[in-house]
């Protein structure tokens, strides 16, 4: 999964603390997006966005969830107070289309004790 | 909900072809099959991607039947490192960025 860059890899938060993803995109890509996947199931999508928008933001929860993808810098997911339920794995991908070519990164797997 | 049937599980053989089947039944007239395979612990990883026509490329072979409802991607002499969880996809018609992935089928490479 080279060039998508997700830091960290692993991360522990207790409940009620603020969780914070990052994401660097395939030089180039402008389109990132932010994937969930609990164990033993498939990847549900949560937002879309490009440079400093939103594109679709469906898949995300509306409270305590939020995304970002600034001119400079990296995608953040960032969870407020999180829960138990939150724990998973994160995945972000970028694509220089939005639409096709996407290119994954090898996660972030948040634990919440 | 996924718009793919994929079986939970494979075994095959080192060296022998791994036959990878998925029903699309639903499937619309614009919309491509697509498959990934995530190798445990990391991202998902692009394989191949068709619409009507068979596909080959340097990872495997993707075979889409005339009616289009069921398509099998091959493997042609698979590895112990093809040991992965591979997903069927159908793009979105219309929502051409949302992905939409079932349980995938759990493909174990036997020596």
């Amino acid at each position: 999964n080279a060039g998508v860059m997700q830091n960290p890899r692993h991360l522990v938060r207790r409940r009620g603390q603020e969780a914070r993803l990052r994401c660097s995109p395939v030089k180039g890509h402008s389109h990132v997006y932010w994937y969930r996947q609990l164990p033993e199931e498939g990847l549900k999508f949560m937002v879309y966005l490009q440079k400093e928008n939103i594109i679709d933001e469906s898949g995300m929860p509306k409270e305590r969830f939020s995304a970002e993808f600034p001119k400079e810098g990296p995608s953040i997911l960032r969870i407020q107070q999180v829960v138990r339920g939150d724990s998973a794995a994160y995945f972000c991908a970028s694509s220089p289309t939005g639409v096709d070519g996407y290119t994954f990164g090898s996660g972030t797997r948040l634990t919440v004790v | 909900d996924a718009k793919t049937t994929q079986p939970p599980s494979m075994d095959c053989a080192e060296g022998r072809a791994a036959n990878l089947p998925c029903n699309h039944s639903t499937i619309s007239g614009n919309e491509y099959v697509y498959w990934y395979r995530q190798i445990h612990s990391q991202g998902p990883q692009y394989i191949i991607h068709g619409l009507k026509n068979n596909e080959t490329n340097e990872m495997a072979s993707l075979i889409i039947t005339e009616d289009r409802k069921s398509s099998t991607l091959i493997l042609p002499h698979a590895t112990l490192r093809d040991t992965a969880v591979y997903y069927c996809i159908v793009r979105v018609a219309g929502s051409n960025y949302q992905l939409i992935w079932g349980a995938g089928t759990k493909l174990i490479i036997k020596p």
